[in-house]
């Protein structure tokens, strides 16, 4: 059965310093691996995703990941923080036959002036 | 193009009560996907529809159910509500159930039940 670990529920970082959000996963077959941005009150938005191909995957809002099959691991990162990326941020793994997707349990950024 | 679109924004029951949940998909796509986002608990599947069929569901009771009309929309319904049903509620949907799985959610319905 898949499913996500991802790793510290708050990172705090300053604004312009790098942003590094770990994700691990588990699955028995190639795994489609999405991240997920929420901002209070709202809906999830999808910054980026990874399905086959180049494993270094570009995002909206600067944001980028790479799929590491030997870690089995999808991090988030971004060279530079800005205030409005304190959000939370989701990674999820695609459930396969069962639809759904399984998100791991979050990660929220708080960025300091 | 429009996105997920849920009504209503917020609602506010009493425990034992029913509620209804209303979902629009994105034109063109034919699955709608339903979590429950409690505090502390993360994203839970709760059901998944698609051609109007439910294709799957989550761990969650039999009181939890819903459906899915011929123009791909899709209601969740809630009965014998309880406090911990407190929530909110997203809905999301795809294109196609056998490409990877992109899901595009909606802005949620907040459930409080007092």
């Amino acid at each position: 059965a898949q499913s996500v670990t991802q790793l510290g529920s708050h990172v705090s970082v300053s604004e312009g310093a790098l942003v590094l959000l770990r994700c691990n996963y588990s699955s028995s077959v190639p795994p489609y691996l999405f991240w997920y941005v929420q901002y209070p009150n709202q809906g999830l938005q999808l910054l980026l995703k990874y399905t086959t191909g180049a494993t270094l995957v570009k995002g909206i809002n600067g944001f980028e990941a790479e799929f590491k099959k030997s870690e089995t691991s999808f991090h988030l990162t971004k060279p530079s923080a800005h205030m409005s990326d304190a959000a939370e941020y989701f990674c999820a793994v695609d459930g396969g036959s069962q639809g759904n997707l399984i998100f791991g349990k979050g990660t929220k950024l708080s960025v300091k002036p | 193009e429009a996105g997920v679109t849920q009504s209503p924004t917020h609602l506010i029951k009493t425990r034992g009560q029913q509620v209804t949940l209303r979902c629009s998909p994105i034109s063109g796509h034919t699955s709608v996907y339903w979590y429950q986002q409690a505090l502390g608990l993360g994203l839970q599947f709760l059901l998944w529809y698609d051609e109007g069929e439910e294709r799957n569901r989550g761990n969650f009771p039999p009181r939890f159910s819903g459906r899915q009309f011929p123009n791909y929309s899709s209601e969740l319904n809630v009965n014998a509500l309880e406090l911990e049903d407190s929530a909110l509620y997203l809905c999301a949907s795809s294109p196609d159930t056998y490409l990877y799985n992109e899901q595009f959610f909606g802005p949620g319905t907040r459930l409080t039940v007092l």
